[in-house]
């Protein structure tokens, strides 16, 4: 199985702040891997898939990168709006992998 | 706009069955795997079961292989997921999702709470 780690797993950041998050996927994944953003007791939402594409109605504020085993969740300039859990999710092989997740709160 | 959407379920009993169904629209449907991730309580997400396209191959996370069992009906849209032998450690939030394959899309979930 593929394993996903995340880091780091919680960041206090201020409004305005560029956060970057990062994602390792234990063997090369390619470019299989969705960013996902989640607020509590809502449902997921896909915010990058193809490790470097936005999905659509995204904010550009929000860019991925990397390839391979290596990837990244950029926020340009954090807002109100962004705080929450952000997860990755690898979809290269079966059974399909979630990183633990990286909480995203005001400082 | 690709649309999913959940629904089916409920309060049952340990060792009890469930089906859930979930109503995609917006996308062709049958080019399309799917799958199940759940959430429980307060924890992270779960991969739970894909289906392919044609409903030819399957996949089962090891928590749920020989109870759960995924099937689709391109006629229909719809995707199912029977739960039997269900347990405590099943209650979560479970979600419908299109994640092989772009662009992703998620249901809001449906709640499965086991608990006598």
């Amino acid at each position: 199985d593929i394993q996903m780690t995340q880091s780091p797993s919680s960041l206090s950041a201020s409004t305005g702040d560029r956060v970057t998050i990062t994602c390792r996927a234990s063997q090369g994944i390619s470019n299989n891997l969705v960013w996902f953003q989640q607020k509590p007791g809502k449902a997921p939402k896909s915010l990058i898939y193809g490790a470097s594409t936005l999905q659509s109605g995204v904010p550009s504020k929000f860019s991925g990168s990397g390839s391979g085993t290596d990837f990244t969740l950029t926020i340009s300039s954090l807002q109100p709006e962004d705080f929450a859990t952000y997860y990755c999710l690898q979809y290269k092989s079966y059974p399909l992998t979630f990183g633990p997740g990286t909480k995203v709160d005001i400082k | 706009e690709v649309q999913v959407l959940e629904a089916g379920g409920d309060l049952v009993q340990p060792g009890g069955s469930l089906r859930l169904s979930c109503a995609a629209s917006g996308f062709t449907f049958s080019s399309n795997a799917m799958s199940w991730v759940r959430q429980a309580p307060e924890k992270g997400l779960e991969w739970v079961s894909s289906i392919s396209g044609s409903g030819d191959s399957t996949s089962y996370a090891d928590s749920v292989k020989g109870r759960f069992t995924i099937s689709r009906d391109n006629s229909k849209n719809s995707l199912y997921l029977q739960m039997n032998s269900l347990r405590a450690e099943d209650t979560a939030v479970y979600y419908c999702a299109k994640v092989v394959g772009a662009p992703p899309a998620w249901g809001q979930g449906t709640l499965v709470t086991v608990s006598s």
